[in-house]
């Protein structure tokens, strides 16, 4: 079966680093996408990997390893309104997405 | 504003009766999606149309019907439905189904069956 792996709730202090784990068997990758979604609201696209490295965008970076089916989402200098789920998911060879159940991340001033 | 807009935002219905959600895009993308949301699971897909097509249903009970009059509208049908039906039901879009195209989701449909 295809599954995801993230934790279910971190808590991490404002100004502070924090680094969100997602590990991943699925068929086939094409490619693996973190999300963010605060509460009542859309989930909104953060990053995409598809080759093994970090991709940085600002205070968010996200690393890939395919051969360890692992990936992380680095946050920096953390905010308030940083607090929210990230969601992990990849895409497998029918191009469709299998999502993880969402890291809750609770920010404490 | 995520360019992909659904309605109603809350809905409460009975077992019995029959209701529809609506979702429309403005990005101008070929594929649209319908995921279910409930607390604590990852999201479900439920269907996948690609330009205008439906590509993907995922063992989904019939008393869910989709329909997508055209690339920018889609529709979810209900009818019938069970208590365990109720979550939170999200429409999405992406430019193209394949490749590293993200997925812009509307804020949802809060749904509770009585």
């Amino acid at each position: 079966g295809q599954n995801i792996d993230q934790p279910t709730e971190m808590t991490a202090t404002e100004g502070a680093i924090v680094q969100i784990n997602c590990t991943y068997q699925t068929s086939g990758f094409n490619g693996l996408f973190w999300y963010q979604q605060h509460a009542g609201e859309a989930p909104t696209f953060l990053s995409y990997n598809v080759l093994d490295g970090l991709e940085e965008k600002g205070r968010f970076s996200s690393f890939l390893s395919r051969s360890k089916g692992y990936s992380y989402l680095l946050l920096k200098e953390l905010q308030m309104k940083d607090s929210a789920s990230y969601l992990c998911a990849v895409m497998d060879s029918n191009y469709q997405l299998i999502w993880g159940a969402g890291t809750k991340l609770i920010i404490k001033p | 504003e995520t360019g992909v807009t659904q309605t109603p935002r809350h809905l409460v219905m009975g077992m019995t009766n029959k209701k529809s959600l609506k979702c429309e895009q403005h990005l101008g993308h070929n594929a649209m999606y319908w995921y279910k949301q409930s607390a604590k699971k990852p999201l479900e897909l439920m269907f996948v149309y690609s330009l205008e097509e439906r590509v993907e249903n995922n063992s989904v009970p019939s008393r869910f019907s989709p329909e997508c009059p055209n690339s920018s509208h889609l529709f979810l049908h209900l009818h019938t439905l069970q208590p365990e039906d109720s979550a939170l039901y999200l429409c999405a879009s992406s430019q193209t189904r394949e490749g590293g195209q993200p997925q812009h989701f509307g804020d949802g449909t809060r749904l509770s069956i009585l």
